[in-house]
């Protein structure tokens, strides 16, 4: 069974702070996924990941893959109240999800 | 470009009645999972279907059931229901080949009493 870890599973910080969390799992996913989601919504996916060692940048968010394909990380600059929210990963066909990072970002 | 719709949004149930969710996939996608998530963790894999056919199954009981359509919607059947079965249910499109990424729909809130 393959297992995604996130952490912190908490994020409180303030408006213009940075932040990374991350998704660690000893198995190889041959993609990862990031999604985020809102209270009483679903998901929404924000972007996939599949080459080891890539990283995408999605405006102020920037996505690593981690170079065995075993882990990834999320960072966020200069982070808005807009960006509060559950962040989750997920791998795999049949989509393993982690239990997510929920960050609140004050104003 | 249709989204991905799933009714009802909320609905209460009995402890032991039954209940059947439904999804609407994203137009142009023949792949459905079902999820469900509790409070406060990460949505869990119940089953997916692939043109009609299961193609995958969590560790969810027999009691959790599937269909899949034509048109590539689907409804998700859960008999017996268990107070542990209040959650978040959600449903996913997706076409096989894009990296596994999957659309989803707003969720139908279950609340068993």
């Amino acid at each position: 069974t393959q297992l995604l870890e996130q952490s912190p599973q908490f994020l409180s910080i303030q408006e213009g702070e940075n932040l990374t969390v991350y998704c660690n799992s000893s198995s190889v996913f041959s993609s990862l996924q990031w999604y985020r989601q809102e209270p009483g919504e679903g998901p929404v996916l924000l972007v996939t990941v599949v080459t080891g060692g890539e990283v995408k940048k999605l405006k102020r968010l920037t996505f690593q893959f981690g170079d065995a394909r075993k882990d990834s990380s999320l960072h966020i600059t200069a982070a808005q109240p807009g960006d509060t929210g559950l962040y989750l990963c997920a791998g795999g066909g049949k989509s393993t999800f982690g239990d997510g990072t929920t960050l609140t970002v004050k104003p | 470009e249709t989204g991905v719709t799933q009714s009802p949004t909320h609905l209460i149930k009995t402890r032991g009645q039954q209940v059947t969710l439904r999804c609407s996939s994203q137009s142009g996608h023949n792949t459905v999972s079902w999820y469900q998530q509790a409070l406060g963790q990460g949505p869990q894999f119940i089953f997916q279907y692939y043109r009609e056919e299961e193609n995958g199954r969590g560790n969810f009981p027999p009691r959790f059931s599937g269909l899949q359509f034509p048109n590539y919607s689907s409804e998700l059947n859960v008999n017996a229901l268990e107070l542990d079965d209040s959650a978040l249910y959600l449903c996913a499109s997706s076409y096989p080949g894009q990296s596994y990424e999957q659309y989803f729909g707003p969720g139908t809130r279950l609340t068993v009493t």
